[in-house]
């Protein structure tokens, strides 16, 4: 079974700070992509950033990096310069490539910058 | 470059009543999703549709139901509605057979509420 965990529900960070958002994984398929998301309150879901299991190297976009640690099934992203308008819920989701396009995802983190 | 467009964003049913929800994906994307995301449950995959054909499906009752047509527009149906079926429903759109690195380009969501 595919597991995605975020165990962070709230996180607060002040304006131009960097910020980390926890994801933990589970999965026994060897194929598999990690992805964020966020989500403003209009609903809609942003895509951030992506990670292929079998990329050797972490991901970055921009001011979003993701910091995957294979062997502890970890998939963090990380914020740097946080700005007011990052404020939203963020959801780590992974996919399976044998499962065609089904995303599993966390439960999410909302996240407040602090001015 | 027009996104992902769900119709209508709002919608106001009535217990036992039945639901058609509409998605018209990004020109040339052939996969749609479906995703109910309630504050209880998350976000749940519904199914998957590619080239007309529903390849996956989540863990819901035969109450919903889909289908995508050739220009690869997708309806979502819910008969015999329920409070808990209240939630936003998210469509989501992908160019290819499986995950990609683009990930998906999600619509803003038709926000059902049961009374």
């Amino acid at each position: 079974a595919q597991k995605i965990t975020q165990t962070q529900p709230g996180m607060f960070v002040q304006e131009k700070e960097a910020v980390t958002l926890d994801c933990t994984y589970d999965t026994s398929d060897q194929s598999y992509g990690l992805f964020w998301y966020k989500q403003p309150s209009s609903g809609e879901m942003i895509f951030l950033i992506y990670q292929g299991s079998y990329d050797e190297q972490n991901a970055t976009e921009g001011r979003y990096s993701l910091n995957f640690q294979k062997a502890r099934k970890s998939a963090n992203l990380v914020i740097s310069a946080s700005q007011l308008g990052d404020s939203a819920m963020y959801f780590c989701a992974m996919s399976v490539w044998r499962a065609g396009n089904q995303f599993y995802f966390g439960t999410g983190t909302s996240l407040t910058v602090i001015p | 470059k027009a996104g992902v467009t769900q119709t209508p964003r709002y919608l106001i049913k009535t217990r036992g009543q039945q639901v058609t929800l509409s998605c018209s994906p990004i020109s040339g994307h052939r996969s749609v999703s479906w995703y109910q995301q309630t504050p209880g449950q998350g976000l749940q995959f519904l199914f998957e549709y590619f080239s007309e054909t529903q390849r996956n499906k989540g863990n819901f009752p035969g109450r919903f139901s889909g289908r995508q047509f050739s220009n690869s527009r997708s309806e979502m149906n819910v008969s015999t509605l329920e409070l808990g079926d209240s939630a936003l429903y998210l469509c989501a759109s992908s160019p290819t057979g499986g995950p990609s690195n683009y990930g998906y380009t999600f619509g803003s969501g038709t926000r059902l509420t049961v009374v």
